[in-house]
């Protein structure tokens, strides 16, 4: 079935330091990825989102490309603040759009 | 900006007690849904619900869950009598023509 596979935190950084959060889906057909962030206490928020090969979702300067040859979406941004710390899940909707399947979400810590 | 609401922020039961959690979707939403977060563990889909009945749900929603749409607004999942593993963030979520999910900002159950 599909499912998706995030790289294990927690991630701890310095602030301004480069971000990669690595993603790898399994899905049949043309899944959509998403990134959603859980700031402490908070919901899920969509990040950003792909819904076709080789589209690049992008927002608050975070950035994520729909790999089909690799599988992947990984998250990136090229210098970090202390508020973006949180924890980030990637998921994929599948073609019905009926389910989201999520991975198991990185902590990322951004120090001073 | 519209947005997914649930109530209660939080809830403390007894187990064996039933339990009501409540939502109210984006209001020209079609699709509505239900995931649950376990303290440190990955977000895990309940059920989606269109059209005033079930469209998918998962090995966890057995008989002791079910979902309602009462009223135009408000999409309910009920716990019949809960047991101490129900202890969880319950996110609602919901969609319209566009397939990305929109959050609630969930409900902490904890079950004693």
């Amino acid at each position: 079935g599909d499912s998706v596979t995030q790289m294990e935190g927690p991630v701890t950084l310095s602030e301004e330091a480069f971000l990669t959060i690595n993603c790898t889906y399994t899905a049949t057909g043309y899944p959509s990825l998403f990134w959603y962030v859980q700031y402490p206490g908070e919901g899920l928020q969509l990040l950003l989102k792909a819904t076709k090969a080789d589209d690049k979702g992008s927002n608050k300067g975070f950035e994520a490309t729909y790999r089909k040859e690799t599988t992947s979406f990984h998250l990136e941004k090229g210098s970090v603040q202390v508020s973006d710390s949180a924890v980030y899940f990637c998921a994929l909707s599948d073609m019905m759009g009926n389910q989201f399947y999520f991975g198991t979400g990185t902590s990322l810590t951004v120090i001073p | 900006e519209p947005e997914v609401t649930q109530t209660p922020s939080h809830q403390v039961t007894q187990m064996g007690q039933e339990v009501i959690l409540r939502c109210v979707p984006i209001s020209n939403h079609l699709y509505f849904y239900w995931y649950r977060q376990i303290l440190g563990q990955k977000v895990e889909f309940l059920v989606s619900f269109y059209n005033n009945e079930i469209s998918e749900k998962s090995e966890i929603f057995d008989d002791q869950f079910s979902v309602e749409r009462p009223d135009g607004s408000n999409f309910t999942l009920k716990i019949r009598s809960t047991k101490l593993e129900d202890s969880a963030m319950y996110f609602c979520a919901s969609t319209g023509i566009q397939e990305t999910q929109y959050f609630g900002p969930g409900t902490r159950l904890l079950v004693l």
